[in-house]
């Protein structure tokens, strides 16, 4: 059984671009997280979608965007980037729905250096 | 919002010898307890979880304990070997429906003496 699958694994992009980052969760999961993770900051939520629906957010600016698709796929976007966004981008998946055992499982990440 | 601390931040240990990784946590909400292992360059490996309504779970060589009126859990690891080398994440989050949401320990990194 593939794992959650995140593309690309690096990149390097100019302050002011943006940039969209990509996600395959494991078959069958239908929740979809993003994680930040830097040196000063730790492992930060970005949000969480399910059914194609944000149902979680944590504390980031708007710039920070993202979707879910209707096979469970996810994207997120950050615009206008800035020095501060470079980081490790990470996506999780788990089944989602209840109290079922929501055992939450992550991609490799992708890398994002601003210059 | 919940607030999770993890100590020690560094751990070097000789090989054979185990390893206690402590946190705690704010939220009395939070029931579900994972620890994840990260590897240099990757992302972090789910090693163990626990859910409030067990005190304590063994997998193996590792163990995680529970401690809900404290609000405190912790990893333990015998008999380490070379490999257990890596930065440990704890994690707490509230497991009702709709809430995926971890909130993460700063880390440990943890490095076996051979």
């Amino acid at each position: 059984k593939a794992g959650v699958t995140q593309t690309p694994r690096y990149l390097i992009k100019t302050r002011g671009q943006q940039v969209t980052l990509s996600c395959s969760p494991i078959s069958g999961h239908r929740s979809v997280s993003w994680y930040q993770q830097t040196p000063g900051q730790g492992l930060q939520f970005l949000f969480e979608y399910f059914s194609e629906t944000q149902r979680n957010k944590g504390n980031f600016p708007g710039r920070f965007s993202g979707r879910q698709f209707s096979n469970s796929r996810s994207e997120m976007n950050v615009s206008t980037l800035e020095l501060g966004d470079s980081a490790l981008y990470l996506c999780a998946s788990s089944l989602a729905g209840g109290y079922s055992g929501n055992t939450i499982y992550f991609g490799e990440g992708s890398w994002l250096t601003v210059v | 919002g919940e607030n999770v601390e993890q100590h020690p931040s560094t751990l070097s240990v000789q090989e054979g010898d185990s390893a206690v990784i402590k946190c705690t946590y704010s939220d009395s909400a939070s029931n579900y307890f994972p620890w994840y292992k990260q590897e240099l360059g990757k992302g972090p490996q789910l090693i163990i979880d626990i859910r409030s309504n067990v005190g304590e779970k063994k997998d193996q060589r590792i163990a995680v304990t529970l401690n809900k009126t404290a609000k405190h859990f912790s990893l333990h690891i015998t008999e380490t070997q070379p490999e257990d080398s890596a930065v440990y994440f704890c994690a707490a989050s509230p497991e009702r429906f709709g809430n995926e949401k971890l909130t993460f320990g700063t880390g440990t990194r943890l490095t076996i003496i051979p």
